[in-house]
């Protein structure tokens, strides 16, 4: 158990719906990301947050919300989705941004768009 | 812009073998790069991170190599048993930037057959 919580584990959403994934960290860390894994794809970064600040927003679409109301919680929130969009959403944390802080990862949520 | 590369895509092997795992990179100005395994269904668990100083890092039956000025980096598994049965993933972090982004690879399935 890595100390970083994602719920839902599944999600299945029609492209009209509006749903959340939650991610949680037990680990004290301030620093946390949002990745993308999609089938046959490299995991892509999508956004990551330092101390409740979003740092780097990685060219994604507007559909994809992030919030980070505190160092221990992130969310993403989705509206309007593609079939494309489709993948493994992972989170991790590491104590700092940088390249000296491991990154620990959750066990992702696997995001079906009917 | 960074681009990592794996070989072989897959790879299956009887138990016992000791087997080598590539992986490659672009750009040879990196922070340090790591392996991470993923088991179907959960996260990532990181397995080795070498900084770019370094030549290898040992744990266990693994063993990692990096050679930052040809852009290579193996992974060698001694006496493979079913357990390391997972894909295997291979990240560089970027020099510079705010975070020091992880560039992933998109990883070898490894099946090691009892």
């Amino acid at each position: 158990e890595t100390g970083v919580t994602q719920t839902p584990r599944h999600l299945v959403m029609g492209m009209t719906n509006k749903k959340s994934l939650k991610c949680e960290q037990h680990l004290g860390h301030n620093a946390m990301y949002w990745y993308k894994q999609s089938a046959k794809k490299p995991l892509e970064l999508m956004f990551v947050y330092s101390l409740e600040e979003r740092v780097e927003n990685n060219s994604v679409p507007s559909r994809f919300s992030p919030e980070c109301p505190n160092s221990s919680h992130l969310f993403l929130h989705l509206h309007t989705l593609q079939p494309e969009d489709s993948a493994l959403y992972l989170c991790a944390s590491s104590l700092r941004t940088g390249g000296l802080y491991e990154q620990y990862f959750g066990p992702g949520t696997r995001l079906t768009v009917t | 812009k960074q681009e990592v590369t794996q070989i072989p895509a897959a790879l299956s092997v009887p138990e016992g073998e000791n087997l080598v795992l590539n992986c490659s990179f672009t750009d040879s100005a990196i922070y340090n790069l790591q392996w991470f395994r993923q088991d179907p269904g959960k996260g990532l668990t990181s397995l080795l991170l070498i900084q770019s100083s370094q030549r290898e890092q040992t744990s266990g039956r693994l063993n990692a190599s990096l050679d930052k000025s040809s852009g290579r980096s193996t992974l060698y598994i001694a006496a493979s048993q079913p357990g390391d049965s997972a894909t295997y993933l291979c990240a560089v972090r970027e020099y510079g930037g705010a975070t020091n982004k992880l560039i992933f690879g998109t990883g070898t399935l490894l099946a090691v057959q009892p």
